[in-house]
């Protein structure tokens, strides 16, 4: 199995602009997770799927920030517009189940600056 | 509310010598604990988890993890510590019902040769 699989790897924008994050989590697996990475903040949840259904957005920070899933083999996270504090690496992590002992497998990852 | 605390920012080793990264956490009930690697650029990967039964779980690259539930610990350890185990070490967890995995803030372990 190739593992999830996150595109692109790098991404430099100028504040102002949308900026699309892409997904494709393992096969077979039902959940899916969104995270940011910084140094400040360390690993924060953004966004949980299950089913291709949101089931917590309660992590994205702002209306700027939206994620979806069409089907159960790809998902986007936009950012609309960008600014400088969205800068971070974002993480997709998928699991078979969301709940109990299910682990998560991360993708990754995408290092977004926006400058 | 769910929460994981790793007390040391940096854990240094040498090569040979055993290692601990030490985890504690805040759930409500039984929870569900976890260990990840994350190396230079790359994502997090999986080591181990407790889920229930036996306290000492084995995982990925000889590490295995005791589940002190009267500590509510959850300490990672290594017998014998290599160069190649130098990263940074995420605990995390979960509570019986809950989705989100609640992460500590990582502990950057260094094995020198």
């Amino acid at each position: 199995d190739a593992g999830v699989i996150q595109s692109p790897r790098h991404e430099v924008t100028e504040m102002g602009q949308e900026v699309t994050l892409r997904c494709k989590p393992i096969s077979g697996h039902n959940s899916l997770f969104w995270y940011r990475q910084t140094m400040m903040r360390g690993l924060e949840l953004l966004i949980y799927f299950n089913n291709n259904v949101p089931i917590d957005d309660s992590g994205m920070p702002e209306d700027r920030f939206s994620a979806k899933m069409p089907n159960a083999s790809f998902s986007t996270l936009k950012i609309q517009p960008s600014e400088p504090r969205d800068s971070a690496v974002y993480f997709c992590a998928s699991s078979l189940g969301g709940t109990g002992g299910s682990e998560q497998y991360f993708g990754p990852g995408t290092r977004l600056t926006v400058t | 509310a769910q929460s994981v605390a790793q007390p040391e920012d940096q854990v240094n080793v040498a090569e040979g010598n055993p290692l601990t990264v030490k985890c504690t956490y805040s759930v409500s009930g039984n929870p569900y604990l976890f260990w990840y690697v994350q190396y230079p650029n790359r994502g997090l990967q999986f080591l181990l988890k407790y889920i229930t039964g036996d306290n000492l779980v084995k995982g990925s690259y000889g590490f295995e993890a005791e589940f002190n539930k009267s500590q509510t610990s959850f300490h990672l350890k290594k017998p014998s510590a290599l160069v190649s185990d130098s990263a940074l070490y995420f605990c995390a967890v979960r509570d019986l019902g809950g989705t989100a995995l609640i992460f500590g803030k990582g502990t950057t372990l260094s094995v020198s040769s």
